[in-house]
């Protein structure tokens, strides 16, 4: 079976420029996230979505970034414009929730997308 | 709001020993406690979970946690490290929020495993 499917793995690009991560989640799975991992920061969650409705968004650093989930089977996260201080590796993840973890509570994370913004 | 903390951000220790990566987390009520590794370049997986029964836990490749409610505690164990244990760990604590769930992670543990 496939798992979270993360595109592009790599992406470097200059201050200014917009930037849109793409995510496919598990098949099947009703909840997804977008966390942001870096060395001073470690893993924070940015924001997630369940049955493609954003329920927390808290964890947005600033108006320069947006997601959406137009269906179930793909999200984006953007930039615009970018910044240096974006430079992270973004993970996306999903899992099925059903009354919170009475489902298994585990995360299905993709292998991320590293961003370098120059 | 719901934290965890892993007090120790590197720990090496050599192929054959034991293996102790502490975690203790603040929530207000009953935890769901996770342990996940992450191998270079990749994302996370699940080592293994707590939700409520046996405070003795056991998980994939060998590692096993131990939930302690008095100490606030959900630390991860092995008796016997294998090189390719090497890898960064992460405790997180989960809540549910009604309509969702979600997790906090700690800032993780390097794991090295010397020959």
């Amino acid at each position: 079976d496939a798992g979270v499917i993360q595109s592009p793995r790599h992406e470097v690009t200059e201050m200014g420029q917009e930037v849109t991560l793409r995510c496919k989640p598990i098949s099947g799975h009703n909840s997804l996230f977008w966390y942001r991992q870096t060395m001073m920061r470690g893993l924070e969650l940015l924001i997630y979505f369940n049955n493609n409705v954003p329920i927390d968004d808290s964890g947005m650093p600033e108006d320069r970034f947006s997601a959406k989930m137009p269906n179930a089977s793909f999200s984006t996260l953007k930039i615009q414009p970018s910044e240096p201080r974006d430079s992270a590796v973004y993970f996306c993840a999903s899992t099925t929730v059903r009354g919170g973890f009475q489902s298994t509570g585990e995360l299905f994370f993709g292998e991320g997308s590293r961003l370098t913004v120059l | 709001a719901q934290s965890v903390t892993q007090p120790d951000i590197h720990i090496t220790v050599s192929e054959g020993a034991s293996l102790e990566l502490r975690c203790n987390y603040s929530y207000g009520a009953t935890p769901y406690l996770f342990w996940y590794v992450q191998s270079p370049g990749q994302g996370l997986q699940l080592l293994l979970k707590y939700f409520s029964g046996d405070t003795l836990v056991q998980g994939i490749k060998g590692f096993e946690a131990e939930f302690k409610r008095s100490q606030s505690s959900f630390n991860l164990r092995k008796p016997s490290v294998h090189w390719s244990d090497a890898a960064e760990y992460f405790c997180a604590v989960g809540i549910n929020t009604g309509t969702a769930s979600k997790l906090t992670f700690g800032t993780g543990t390097r794991l090295q495993v010397t020959l």
